[in-house]
């Protein structure tokens, strides 16, 4: 079965634009997590849904950044008004049950800002 | 709160070379044990994990073993491949209240021919 997908891989932007980022997560996992990796840095937890609903969202940075879920399904994160520092690789990782179990890790997509 | 220490990257080998990458843990209680890859521009795979006390996780030639005594587990091959090169993360599942797994800052591997 097809595994979980991101999209686009790879995003340059401008400083000040807004960008969306797109997870489809394996069909039937309940869990979705989002993590942001600096070069050579390890993982820097984002938010995470269980359903539809995002109960811990303590890791969003700032205010520019919002995530939703929709259908129990695919995830979108939003940045706004994009910052230099946002440079990174997004990566989204979807799991049968809440962070108990084995993550299964998309490609991730590399966002360059300008 | 959980935490997972790894040793400091990177870790350089000739092929066929021995490798040891050191994982030591904080936890509550005995949680199962994971480590995850990354190749070059992809996202995480699991590798191998162990769920109790002196399990031996392996898959591709690594194995791990959990070790509750040193609260470790440390990631072993006999003989490293070139296509070994990647990153490589030791981690906790979520535990307790929190539902956000632990991960290690990441150890990269370069492996020369």
């Amino acid at each position: 079965g097809a595994g979980v997908s991101q999209s686009p891989s790879n995003k340059v932007t401008e400083k000040g634009k807004d960008v969306e980022l797109r997870c489809d997560p394996i069909s039937g996992h309940t869990a979705l997590y989002w993590y942001r990796q600096s070069l050579g840095q390890g993982l820097e937890f984002l938010i995470y849904f269980q359903g539809n609903s995002a109960p811990d969202k303590s890791g969003l940075p700032s205010d520019r950044f919002s995530a939703e879920r929709t259908g129990g399904s695919v995830s979108t994160l939003t940045i706004q008004r994009t910052q230099q520092e946002d440079s990174a690789v997004y990566l989204c990782a979807s799991s049968v049950g809440t962070g108990f179990d084995e993550q299964f890790f998309g490609p991730g997509t590399r966002l360059t800002v300008l | 709160g959980d935490s997972v220490t790894q040793m400091e990257g990177p870790v350089t080998l000739s092929e066929e070379a021995f490798l040891t990458i050191n994982c030591t843990y904080t936890a509550t209680g005995y949680p199962s044990l994971f480590w995850y890859v990354q190749y070059p521009g992809e996202g995480l795979q699991l590798l191998l994990k162990a769920t109790k006390a002196d399990d031996k996780g392996s898959n591709k030639g690594f194995e791990a073993t959990y070790r509750k005594e040193t609260t470790s587990f440390h990631l072993e091959k006999g003989s490293v491949q070139v296509s070994d090169s990647a990153v490589y993360f030791c981690a906790l599942p979520a535990s307790g209240g929190s539902y956000i797994p632990t991960f290690g800052r990441g150890t990269s591997l370069i492996v020369h021919p």
